[in-house]
């Protein structure tokens, strides 16, 4: 699986959108982008993911650069239950039946009140 | 839809003893489940895969007959610590896919188990 690159914290105001950034330079072409996010002590919930086109569901959107290096996923009104561990995965056929998802160490989002 | 059930969400047990965790997809089949393991401010570490009715692919260095998994029914994924240490104390998180396509479908998890061994 190619490998992510993620901040380790950000903070961001209640109401504020949040952007978190991924970078995954060596993302193969037919591998997805993921995001998952944990809040404490609880198992990963799914929030989006996308292959190249940018992507946009209830919870956020997913931008996707168009060299596929990079992505940002954006919570447009972030609220204090947003506070969680956030991790961007990249998951597809690099590795031939490899379906699993690789977890990174994530972006801990902090939303200040 | 999609959910994931993990049973119980908390154990403690006395070492040397045996606890069954088990993991059930509620509302679809899930062909291949995914067990994973949490240490506290750690990432989330794959341990095995496994896919109904076949035996378990353990990742690298994780020991199969300690760590005993089942996938008996399309619904039902169970995993197994046997004769428990201290050190096997951690957060267990197993997840499911269902028979849809393999990459552009999310896989969903469960809630997790906080296993003590005192």
């Amino acid at each position: 699986d190619a490998k992510t690159t993620q901040p380790p914290s950000m903070d961001c105001a209640e109401g504020r959108a949040a952007n978190l950034p991924c970078n995954h330079s060596t993302i193969s072409g037919n591998e997805y982008v993921y995001w998952y996010r944990q809040i404490h002590s609880q198992g990963p919930q799914y929030i989006i993911h996308g292959l190249k086109n940018n992507e946009t569901n209830e919870m956020a959107s997913l931008i996707i650069t168009e060299d596929r290096k990079s992505s940002t996923l954006i919570l447009p009104h972030a609220t204090l239950r947003d506070t969680a561990v956030y991790y961007c995965i990249v998951r597809g056929r690099a590795n031939f039946g490899n379906e699993k998802l690789t977890f990174g160490t994530g972006t801990r989002l902090t939303i200040i009140p | 839809g999609a959910v994931v059930s993990q049973h119980p969400s908390r154990v403690i047990c006395k070492s040397g003893t045996s606890v069954k965790i088990e993991c059930r997809s509620l509302d679809f089949q899930a062909t291949t489940m995914f067990w994973y393991r949490q240490f506290p401010k750690k990432s989330l570490m794959l341990m095995a895969t496994s896919n109904e009715g076949s035996k378990a692919t353990y990742e690298q260095g994780v020991e199969k007959d300690k760590f005993l998994i089942n996938h008996a029914s399309l619904t039902l994924s169970t995993l197994t610590v046997t004769s428990a240490h201290p050190e096997d104390s951690s957060f267990y998180i197993c997840s499911a896919r269902g028979q849809e396509k393999i990459y552009n479908s999310p896989l969903h998890f469960g809630n997790g188990t906080r296993l003590t061994v005192t």
